[in-house]
């Protein structure tokens, strides 16, 4: 069965430095997500992207953020200054169409010191 | 605001025991309902899903939920949950309102199985 995969499984970072989390989304899938889960706090939504670009994104998705499809298969999410409010599990997913089941890949954990 | 409410934070049951978890939602259109479950140590996976038709949906694993539309409502069920059924359940919503394509989650429920 496909599966989004995500890479890599953890990462520690220094407050400040540039961190890109990738994910291979489900090959025929057309859309992508980023969702984060801060240690004891709610799965929350951080951007959709469909044809190339943002669809849509949260409050929480700040000019610090960026996604990019480099290639034809692979999904990142750019983290350009880390925070330590930026420490959570980045979740990637995707999705065939507009309001269909999401995929979740096994998540990154980022913890920024 | 939208928003997804999972009323048990931590289930504790026994093997055999039937197992019902709640979950409302807040939005006043046309919604797509999910469940998904996390194992300890795995990623989230689709338990079940409700978009139209039978209100009443059957997932993996012998679980099922029912859409109330009149209470917002999508309870997750099982009748005789497992040891293996220890997993945090997360309820979430995709609102067809705005042309939307995020899921709001619930806060997850933790559910610890006995033998």
């Amino acid at each position: 069965e496909p599966e989004v995969t995500q890479t890599p499984s953890h990462q520690v970072t220094q407050m400040g430095q540039e961190v890109i989390l990738r994910c291979v989304p489900i090959s025929n899938h057309l859309y992508f997500y980023w969702y984060r889960q801060i240690l004891g706090q709610k799965v929350e939504f951080l951007v959709s992207f469909y044809n190339n670009e943002i669809s849509e994104k949260s409050e929480i998705f700040d000019d610090q953020f960026s996604v990019e499809r480099p290639d034809g298969s692979n999904f990142t999410l750019k983290i350009r200054s880390t925070k330590l409010e930026d420490s959570a599990m980045y979740f990637c997913a995707s999705s065939s169409r507009i309001q269909e089941t999401q995929y979740f890949g096994p998540g990154t954990r980022l913890l920024v010191l | 605001a939208q928003s997804v409410s999972q009323h048990n934070h931590h289930v504790i049951l026994s093997e055999a025991a039937s197992l019902e978890l709640g979950c409302n939602y807040s939005y006043g259109g046309t919604v797509n309902l999910f469940w998904y479950v996390q194992y300890p140590g795995q990623h989230l996976q689709l338990l079940l899903k409700y978009f139209s038709g039978d209100p009443l949906v059957k997932g993996i694993k012998g679980f099922e939920a029912e859409f109330i539309k009149s209470k917002f409502s999508f309870n997750l069920r099982k009748p005789s949950v497992q040891w293996s059924d220890t997993a945090e359940y997360f309820c979430a919503v995709i609102s067809f309102s705005g042309g939307y394509n995020k899921l709001i989650f619930g806060a997850g429920t933790r559910l610890a199985v006995h033998p």
